[in-house]
């Protein structure tokens, strides 16, 4: 099946400052979305986006999807941003989503 | 916004004991899913299910699992005989017919075997 990696797989950031999170996924997708999860364990969807870019306020995200990765950015990053985020893939039909191992980021004041 | 809806929010079971968790997926969607999540780790796939059947499980989904969709609206998850290793949150999803694929997940069910 589908493997989807995530890089780094934990971040610290200074409240204020911007990062980059990866995702990459071995082969081609009908689906690729953004999960952030929260300290209480919900999964709250960023962004669905199998190609292309979409920003969100802060975020933003871009897939590629020739060459099989798709990157998050979060901008001026704010305390209440700390989590962990996934990425995840759905290939193969309706079948099964896959989803990336995660990125933990920590916001710090 | 519709959402799906899943219940317990948190469950505690004895070990051995059965539990069944319970989704409402969207109501338009016919693609339905159970995920879990291990504390601090990944999200992994269990089944999917489809026009009334299962599509597709993983080597995690044994014999110890079922799931089934009672009425038109309801999708639920049975574990069995619980283990001290189920414990885990439960996470149900489900995607549009045919449409865009967007998955769209519950807030999830929590549960705790002691």
């Amino acid at each position: 099946g589908i493997q989807v990696e995530q890089s780094p797989p934990d971040l610290i950031l200074q409240e204020g400052a911007n990062s980059t999170l990866r995702c990459n996924f071995s082969d081609s997708v009908n689906n690729l979305q953004w999960f952030h999860q929260n300290p209480w364990g919900q999964l709250i969807n960023l962004f669905y986006i199998p190609s292309g870019t979409k920003q969100n306020g802060r975020l933003s995200a871009t897939t590629v999807a020739t060459e099989r990765y798709s990157l998050l950015y979060i901008s001026s990053s704010q305390t209440t941003d700390s989590g962990v985020y996934f990425c995840a893939a759905l290939s193969g039909g309706y079948q099964k989503v896959t989803f990336g191992t995660g990125t933990k980021l920590q916001v710090i004041p | 916004e519709p959402e799906v809806t899943q219940t317990p929010s948190h469950q505690v079971t004895q070990m051995g004991q059965e539990v069944i968790l319970r989704c409402v997926p969207i109501s338009n969607h016919l693609y339905f899913y159970w995920y879990r999540q291990i504390l601090g780790q990944k999200v992994e796939f269990l089944v999917s299910f489809y026009n009334n059947e299962i599509s597709e499980k993983s080597e995690i989904f044994d014999d110890q699992f079922s799931v089934e969709r009672p009425d038109g609206s309801n999708f639920t998850l049975k574990i069995r005989s619980t283990k001290l290793e189920d414990s885990a949150m439960y996470f149900c999803a489900s995607i549009t017919r045919g449409g865009t694929g967007e998955l769209f997940f519950g807030e999830g069910s929590r549960l705790t075997v002691l």
